[in-house]
């Protein structure tokens, strides 16, 4: 039973246009949201997080948007880069307790140059 | 980057052996977790701990124990390594006063 889904295994974008990565969820209690992006044989890497008290949070190329009614959130690249090519994974926590983060299982972005 | 090691960073062993893997900070953070990585699944929490010797299990901790008997290590030990259990497992430590977990760079283990 999959709190955190990520429907899209794979996008396939070309260089210079957006990348849009979706991540839906399920549990109510979850109140922060994080993008993690993953190169092949390294550790996922902290990229964007976003709180519930905010429906959008901007970073450079990367735009991380929250509908809480809808229970989405969806990750922006732009302009995409070669270099964005990688695993990305959404996750999502219930601050306060122990605070886990339950993770999706990743979409694979590839940028073409 | 924050200091976080994982060894051995490749793993090769038999089914039934012992296997200990070990995650170690250099940040002085008091959480700390244990993921494996599998096609299709993602990142799922094995075990996690909030201090030293406080342990508690996550989504996928049978056949896994872990121990942390000092701030800096963390560690993972399959009792009798089964084939089910060839996967990357990855690190990661969080401070008290983030949400953001920082990821070491795995290890691959392999139990043929």
């Amino acid at each position: 039973d999959q709190q955190v889904k990520q429907n899209s295994p794979s996008l396939s974008v070309q260089e210079g246009r957006i990348s849009i990565l979706n991540c839906d969820y399920t549990n109510s209690m979850f109140d922060y949201f994080l993008w993690y992006k993953k190169y092949p044989a390294e550790g996922p890497t902290f990229l964007i997080s976003i709180s519930s008290i905010k429906d959008k949070n901007e970073d450079g190329r990367f735009t991380v948007f929250l509908n809480k009614s809808a229970k989405h959130l969806s990750l922006h690249i732009v302009p995409s880069q070669p270099g964005d090519s990688a695993v990305y994974f959404c996750a999502a926590a219930a601050s306060g307790g122990s605070y886990i983060p339950t993770f999706g299982r990743g979409t694979s972005l590839i940028v073409h140059p | 980057d924050a200091g976080i090691t994982q060894s051995p960073r490749h793993k090769v062993t038999e089914t039934g052996t012992p296997v200990t893997l070990r995650c170690h900070q250099t940040e002085n953070h008091r959480y700390m977790y244990w993921y494996r990585q599998d096609p299709g699944h993602g990142l799922r929490l094995i075990h996690y701990s909030y201090g030293v010797k406080d342990t508690d299990k996550g989504e996928v901790s049978d056949g896994y124990s872990v121990s942390r008997s000092k701030t800096e290590d963390f560690l993972l030990t399959l009792e009798s390594a089964t084939s089910s259990q060839t996967s990357v497992y990855f690190c990661a430590i969080r401070a008290p006063t983030e949400e953001t977990q920082y990821f070491g760079p795995g290890t691959r283990l392999l139990v043929l």
